[in-house]
Formats: structure tokens, C-alpha cells, sequence
């Protein structure tokens, strides 16, 4: 399997912007999740979907972001306008759920956001 | 919520030497506690993990303790290779009743020196 891919890698853009980032997860993962990652507040999660349904969205960080999943193979985040602050790399993982239930959570390589 | 506290925010170590890593946790519920290694211009890679019925666990350099009592939980990498070096999260969750949700330390950056 190629992994989870997030497109585009990086992503430079103005301020009050629209910015739109995709992801593919793992075939047969069931969970999915968006982190954003800064120096400042480490990895935060934003929303994850089980099944295509957004169970948790409470790290959102305000109605600028949102998140959909139209399809077990595809999710996007959408941030509208963007903000400086909203520059940090953005990672998609997703994940299985076995028996086990540890749901070992399976990253993509990120993309780096820049809003100028 | 829950808070996961890590320590140190960077280590230095000479190739061949031991690292620890150690990390808190603030919810007696967690139950889970998995280990990710962060090579750079990369997304986090789990290395190691472990259930809080189990006190250590090895995988040939690599292992993680956890005290439940004290709330603790600590990597140790042996014998030390520059591949090594990376930024290091831990994490916990709840694995059942708990949602879905990992919450990560802020991480150690692990520099391995020739």
C-alpha cells in the first residue's frame, strides 16, 4: 500500500485566501484524523471521522476550519479566509480498528502551510 | 482532559550511549500508551507501544516502561545510532469508552553525536 497521501506538500498563499488540503487514507481504515503541528503547540488534533462520520471536531480551532469526509478514500480541510497564524504543517492519518482496538495510527508525510 | 507532560525537550547523546525519555499522564483511565519517532520532513511513525496491564516492553533497542501508580511512562533506546536521531512523541488514550482520540507530549528532539 503507497501509505496515506496528502497533496499538495506545501502550500504557499495570502492572507483572507481560501486553502483546501487533501488526504487519501490507508484502503480499509475506518478512522481518520487531521493534526496540526507547530512548535508552539506540538501536535494538536483537529477532527477525526469513523466510517466517513465526523465523531470529534472540539480542537477546531474556530469556524474558519471545517472538514469533510464525502468518502471512505478521500477527506478534506478547508480553512476560509486564512489567517498567518494558521501557518504550520498539517498532517491526515488514518487507522483500523481490530480486535485490539490500539488503532496504531498511520501518518502521512504532511503538508506545510504558509499564509503570508 | 487529557495532559501529557515530556521530558526533556531535547537530548544530546554520544553514539553507543543509552536515551531515556520520559512522559506524565493525567487521566488514571488511560489505558494505552503508544510511542512516536518523527524523522524530519516526515509525518510521526509508531515505534514501540503498551497497555497499562503490562509494566515493560522490548523491541531489541528499544523499550518502554510504565509505572500506573505514578503515572508515568518512559522510552529507552539502547545503544544509540545516528538513525536515531528524530523527535520523539509519546502519547495515551483510552482504549475503550474513550473515543479515538491519542494525546501527545510535546515531544524530545534526540540528537545521536558521532
Amino acid at each position: 500500500d503507497a501509505g496515506v497521501i496528502q497533496s499538495p506538500r506545501h502550500e504557499v498563499t495570502e492572507m483572507g485566501q481560501e486553502v483546501t488540503l487533501r488526504c487519501k487514507p490507508i484502503s480499509g481504515h475506518d478512522y481518520l484524523f487531521w493534526y496540526r503541528q507547530t512548535m508552539m503547540r506540538g501536535l494538536e488534533l483537529l477532527i477525526y471521522f469513523n466510517n466517513n462520520v465526523p465523531i470529534d471536531d472540539s480542537g477546531m480551532p474556530e469556524d474558519r476550519f471545517s472538514a469533510k469526509m464525502p468518502n471512505a478514500s478521500f477527506s478534506t480541510l478547508k480553512i476560509q479566509p486564512s489567517e498567518p497564524r494558521d501557518s504550520a504543517v498539517y498532517f491526515c492519518a488514518s487507522s483500523f480498528r481490530g480486535k485490539s482496538r490500539t488503532d496504531t495510527q498511520y501518518f502521512g508525510p504532511g503538508t506545510r502551510l504558509t499564509v503570508l | 482532559g487529557e495532559n501529557v507532560e515530556q521530558h526533556p525537550s531535547t537530548l544530546s547523546v554520544q553514539e553507543g550511549d543509552s536515551a531515556v525519555i520520559k512522559c506524565t499522564y493525567s487521566d488514571s483511565a488511560s489505558n494505552y500508551f503508544p510511542w512516536y519517532k518523527q524523522e524530519l520532513g516526515k509525518g510521526p511513525q509508531l515505534i514501540i507501544d503498551i497497555r497499562s496491564n503490562v509494566g515493560e516492553k522490548k523491541d531489541q533497542r528499544i523499550a518502554v516502561t510504565l509505572n500506573k501508580t505514578a503515572k508515568h511512562f518512559s522510552l529507552h533506546i539502547t545503544e544509540t545510532q545516528p538513525e536515531d536521531s528524530a523527535v520523539y512523541f509519546c502519547a495515551a488514550r483510552i482504549l475503550t469508552g474513550g473515543g479515538n482520540k491519542l494525546t501527545f507530549g510535546t515531544g524530545t528532539q534526540l540528537k545521536v553525536e558521532l
